[in-house]
């Protein structure tokens, strides 16, 4: 049974719209919540982290967790070819120092 | 500062070879983590130290050697590998509450 759930992709969408990135967990124990980007060939950067239900906005990226239906998104707004990468979800389950990461959803901004 | 150093940045080797990945952090970060990650695939956590002793070993054959010197830095020792070893290592920190992850730049091996 998989931790975190995301669709692999890819998802298209054109520049200026706004790229919406889903990801489920099946740990109700987990307590904190990440977004990562990934383009190819690098490591993973932190872009959101998201601990409590509802909307965390940091510029043009909100992330929303809803903890009941163990869900978590990401929101991109005025989505831009450089946000072309592949996202990943991670879950934590606190008292624990392992985290778990989704399979990832790749992301293409067409110019 | 949320920079987490990884050397070498690529690395070739033979399967007859040792050869050791290093990592360091300067955030006072007290977990540090090895994954390995395949193309296309997710991160794929390998072991981690908290407070420099190992508490979690993925099940990971033993030609992959953690060691953690001291609080800032973390080595993967490497023998013996397989081609089927060939990835990107990245090493990772956290703070132990606080629970952000932050990724070094990677090794890329390959094993010929």
């Amino acid at each position: 049974q998989k931790e975190v759930e995301q669709n692999s992709g890819p998802l298209s969408v054109p520049e200026g719209a706004i790229a919406s990135l889903n990801c489920t967990y099946s740990d109700r124990g987990s307590q904190s919540f990440f977004w990562y980007r990934q383009y190819s060939g690098k490591s993973p950067e932190l872009i959101m982290f998201i601990y409590s239900n509802g909307d965390k906005e940091d510029g043009r990226f909100t992330a929303q967790l809803n903890k009941a239906s163990q869900y978590v998104s990401l929101l991109i707004r005025d989505s831009q070819p450089s946000d072309s990468a592949t996202y990943l979800c991670a879950v934590k389950v606190d008292n624990f120092n392992k985290f778990y990461f989704g399979s990832g959803t790749k992301l293409n901004v067409k110019p | 500062d949320t920079e987490v150093t990884q050397t070498p940045k690529h690395l070739v080797m033979g399967m007859t070879n040792k050869k050791s990945l290093k990592c360091e952090q300067h955030m006072g970060h007290r977990a540090m983590y090895w994954y390995k990650q395949k193309a296309k695939k997710p991160p794929e956590l390998m072991f981690v130290y908290s407070y420099e002793k190992l508490s979690i070993n993925e099940s990971v054959p033993s030609r992959f050697s953690p060691e953690c010197p001291n609080s800032s830095l973390l080595n993967l020792h490497l023998h013996a590998l397989q081609p089927e070893d060939s990835a990107l290592y990245l090493c990772a920190s956290s703070q132990d509450r606080q629970a952000k992850l932050f990724f070094g730049s990677g090794t890329q091996l390959s094993v010929l």
